[in-house]
């Protein structure tokens, strides 16, 4: 089955600096990567997310870049701002069967003012 | 209104008792999903339904059981609960070719 892999477990920067979040997947089937952000107490939220065929996506400060080949996908923040802070999970959803969907384990992520 | 309702958002119990958690969609999706959050293990399927005649198991179903009521309701139900049952459950809607959307959770606490 798929696994995804992502890192940094917990990432710290100052406000103002980027933040990128990488992840790995291992089923070359996977055509769909979404990226969702977990502030405390509340679900998770899709803030962006990639399909296969496009190998960059952009919305405002937040980017997400796709590597088919090497099965990798990465979420870039740009000019970080505290309300940034929290967790995030990215995804990959494979074309076959029912269309499973596999979580990362997660990135806390803290801007510090 | 939230799109999708979780109901209760806490629950403390004792181990060996029967627990229902509730979920309830207002987005007109077919899919549901229950979902089970532990501190570094990320985000893991108990059970999804792609219509209401349509259960199936996920990766961790063992000591769950679900129930899809109707199109808009799906509630996931714990037989005898165990104290590493303990932890943040999400109920989600959608997938596919779209993305799932979440509701705010249900923290739970074997004792």
């Amino acid at each position: 089955g798929e696994n995804v892999e992502q890192h940094p477990s917990t990432l710290s920067v100052q406000e103002g600096d980027s933040a990128v979040i990488k992840c790995t997947y291992s089923d070359s089937a996977s055509n769909y990567f979404p990226w969702y952000k977990q502030e405390l107490g509340k679900g998770p939220q899709l803030i962006i997310d990639i399909r296969s065929n496009v190998g960059e996506k952009k919305d405002q400060r937040i980017a997400v870049t796709l590597n088919k080949t090497a099965k990798h996908f990465s979420l870039h923040i740009t000019e970080t701002q505290p309300e940034d802070s929290a967790v995030y999970f990215c995804a990959a959803k494979n074309s076959g069967g029912y269309q499973k969907v596999t979580f990362g384990i997660g990135t806390k992520l803290q801007v510090i003012p | 209104d939230a799109d999708v309702t979780q109901t209760p958002r806490n629950r403390i119990t004792k181990t060996g008792k029967r627990i229902m958690l509730e979920c309830s969609q207002t987005k007109g999706h077919d899919r549901m999903y229950w979902y089970r959050q532990d501190p570094g293990l990320g985000l893991r399927l108990i059970y999804y339904s792609f219509d209401v005649k349509d259960i199936n198991k996920g990766e961790i179903s063992d000591g769950y059981s679900v129930s899809r009521q109707a199109q808009a309701k799906f509630s996931l139900s714990l037989e005898s609960a165990i104290p590493n049952q303990t932890a943040l459950y999400f109920c989600a809607t959608g997938g596919g070719n779209q993305p799932q959307h979440f509701g705010d959770g249900t923290r739970l606490s074997i004792l």
